[in-house]
């Protein structure tokens, strides 16, 4: 069974830009959850989407948006990207049963802003 | 507010010593607690899961356990190949979807 995929898996854009990320999830599989890794901070959760719905959202200011498609495929857009955006974006698939579930990570993007 | 302490911060171990890793934890209701292994530029390779004080889990050489208040990765007779960071986790308990994470320990292991 194929784990979980990301692309691109390295991206270079400068302050101002804005950048789409993309995630799929553990095939069959409709959880998807985000999160932004960086040297200061760690694993930091971003948002979490279930059947095209958003259902949780990490502390993260407005310009990080994400969204589902039917087909459980995931994308997480950052908007008027900064320097501190710099940093290792994470996606994981929720698998299991509830209560007992557990987050499976893909190899992640990339992201330099210059 | 719901925390995760992993210590030490980085280890450094000669091939074929053993020691442990520590992760403390603060949550209102733990509903489980799982191990990460990190490479370097990768994703978080899932090792374990403890869901009550006083499980075990064993893998290869390492083994997690869990009381109610911390969790220890014990590393036995490690090979350079162990070298990675080690992340703990703890799901938020008003959110079970979002992981809260320590910071990590970053293990080497020298021949």
């Amino acid at each position: 069974k194929a784990g979980v995929t990301q692309t691109p898996r390295y991206l270079i854009k400068t302050r101002g830009q804005q950048v789409t990320l993309s995630c799929s999830p553990i095939s069959g599989h409709r959880s998807v959850s985000w999160y932004q890794q960086t040297p200061g901070q760690g694993l930091q959760f971003l948002f979490e989407y279930f059947s095209e719905t958003q259902r949780n959202k990490g502390n993260f200011p407005g310009r990080f948006s994400g969204r589902q498609f039917s087909n459980s495929r995931s994308e997480m857009n950052v908007s008027t990207l900064e320097l501190g955006d710099s940093a290792l974006y994470l996606c994981a698939s929720r698998v299991g049963t509830s209560g007992k579930e557990t987050q499976y990570f893909g190899p992640g993007t990339r992201l330099l802003v210059l | 507010e719901d925390q995760v302490t992993q210590s030490p911060e980085a280890l450094r171990l000669q091939e074929g010593e053993s020691s442990s890793l520590n992760c403390s934890y603060t949550v209102s209701g733990l509903r489980g607690l799982f191990w990460y292994r990190q490479d370097p530029g990768k994703g978080p390779e899932f090792l374990f899961t403890l869901y009550s004080a006083g499980e075990e889990k064993e893998k290869e050489r390492l083994k997690a356990t869990l009381t109610k208040k911390e969790s220890f990765l014990h590393i036995t007779a490690p090979k350079p190949e162990d070298s990675a960071t080690y992340l703990c986790a703890v799901p938020s308990y008003y959110n079970t979807d979002k992981l809260i994470f320590g910071t990590g320990t970053r293990l080497q292991v020298f021949p």
